[in-house]
């Protein structure tokens, strides 16, 4: 059964960089036509999509974070990464990773990893 | 990015049927058969319940189903139980530039009476 697990700080301070890691398990990150991607939730509000990235290293960004995100892939570790630079307390999220299952859904998701932006 | 719209509550008794709606524009639900739905329970991850309009992933019972039609895309739960009862989120495609990335609905919150 294929698992996903997010890790990183939960605490951030303004204007500094958001660090995310997704660690895959029961699987391999290579998978022929598999895309990751991230996700995340602010308190109460609904999902966002960040990005999407292949093991090879090719990686997609929704328009409004294309400048401040940066996602990458280890395969060798079967991991992928976050980064979102220049935080403020807009980016206060439940921070997904995810399996993109085919063209345009995600069907395996990891728990969530809970980030607030704080001074 | 255009935004899905949906209703912010949906509600029925146990064994009814309940249909939340989606509604998007022409350049995203209405182009393309890439609508997802997903339901939330407090404090988990989004689950996925529908792909590609119509299609269930396995172990996601008959009872959930869904629809397009224009621009708008539904779902609907039948013989509705207890543990339906979370938020509902439908996604669709985002565009060419973001090579299969989503924008999701607002959420609808299903209250089983």
């Amino acid at each position: 059964q294929l698992q996903l697990q997010e890790s990183g700080p939960a605490l951030v301070k303004p204007s500094e960089t958001l660090s995310l890691t997704c660690t895959v398990s029961g699987g391999s990150i290579r998978g022929n036509n598999i895309y990751w991607g991230w996700i995340r939730q602010p308190p109460g509000g609904a999902p966002e999509w960040i990005s999407t990235g292949y093991y090879t290293g090719d990686t997609y960004y929704i328009p409004s974070l294309r400048s401040r995100a940066t996602m990458s892939v280890d395969a060798s570790k079967n991991q992928f990464f976050l980064k979102l630079h220049s935080v403020t307390a807009a980016d206060t999220a439940v921070y997904y990773c995810a399996r993109r299952g085919g063209t345009t859904f995600f069907d395996y998701w990891g728990q969530g990893s809970l980030v607030t932006v704080s001074s | 990015q255009s935004a899905l719209t949906q209703p912010p509550s949906a509600s029925g008794s146990p064994g009814q049927s309940v249909t939340i709606s989606c509604t998007g524009s022409s350049s995203d639900i209405g182009a393309y058969n890439y609508v997802s739905w997903y339901q939330q329970h407090p404090g988990k991850a989004p689950r996925l319940m529908i792909y590609e309009v119509t299609h269930r992933p396995s172990g996601v019972p008959d009872r959930f189903s869904a629809s397009k039609f224009g621009n708008t895309a539904s779902l609907t739960v039948s013989g509705l139980q207890a543990d339906d009862e979370a938020d509902y989120y439908c996604s669709t495609y985002a565009g060419l530039d973001t090579y299969g990335g989503v924008i999701f609905g607002g959420g609808t919150r299903l209250t089983v009476l």
